[in-house]
């Protein structure tokens, strides 16, 4: 079945450091592949996503591309701040938009960041 | 501001009673919801999709005996976890789909369960 690895955290950085976010997955078809950001107290929200391969997504600094041949789709960002600190999600769906089916996801990283 | 919203947030329950959890979409209908459940360090795992006026479809290794799922209107979903254990104890979460807008989906804040 359909799997995704991401690296375990907690994640510590300080203030302006630039950020790599691990993610590799395993599906059967051509999946769409997504980041979820979940802040203390909130719901998860969708940071980016990106549904063939070589699509980057972005979105409020951060970054994926989605690399067929390695399987994965490693979030960055060049420079974080304090207000990024939050538990991040990368997901797939073998579903285009994942309406009609669930996603799956990794265990999620925590993402810690210092002044 | 919340686009699917969970209720309760929290809730403590006593062994062997039974509890429900709303899953609302508050601004768009959602033919499909979809129940996550989350224990501590480990993924979120799917548990059911929601279907509005049939029945759930629930994934492999989950009771539809114990988690109840009701779709009754376009905007309503609710899970109830029935004679709970201390095992039920977990991370609740749902997301609707909205269907034309990029299709993106939308999770709720997450509901945490603890039986007691």
């Amino acid at each position: 079945g359909d799997s995704v690895t991401q690296m375990e955290g907690p994640v510590t950085l300080s203030e302006e450091a630039f950020l790599t976010i691990n993610c590799t997955y395993t599906a059967t078809g051509y999946p769409s592949l997504f980041w979820y950001v979940q802040y203390p107290g909130e719901g998860l929200q969708l940071l980016l996503k990106a549904t063939k391969a070589d699509d980057k997504g972005s979105n409020k600094g951060f970054e994926a591309t989605y690399r067929k041949e390695t399987t994965s789709f490693h979030l960055e960002k060049g420079s974080v701040q304090v207000s990024d600190s939050a538990v991040y999600f990368c997901a797939l769906s073998e579903n285009s938009g994942g309406g009609a089916d669930g996603l799956t996801f990794g265990k999620g990283t925590h993402l810690i960041i210092q002044p | 501001g919340a686009v699917v919203s969970q209720h309760p947030s929290w809730v403590i329950c006593k062994s062997g009673t039974s509890v429900k959890i709303e899953c609302r979409s508050l601004d768009f209908q959602a033919t499909t919801m979809f129940w996550y459940r989350q224990f501590p360090k480990q993924s979120l795992m799917l548990m059911a999709t929601s279907n509005e006026g049939s029945k759930a479809t629930y994934e492999q290794g989950v009771e539809k005996d114990k988690f109840l799922i009701n779709h009754a209107s376009l905007t309503l979903s609710t899970l109830t976890v029935t004679s709970a254990h201390p095992e039920d104890s977990s991370f609740y979460i749902c997301s609707a789909p909205r269907v034309g807008r990029g299709n993106t989906i939308y999770f709720g804040e997450g509901s945490w369960l603890t039986v007691v």
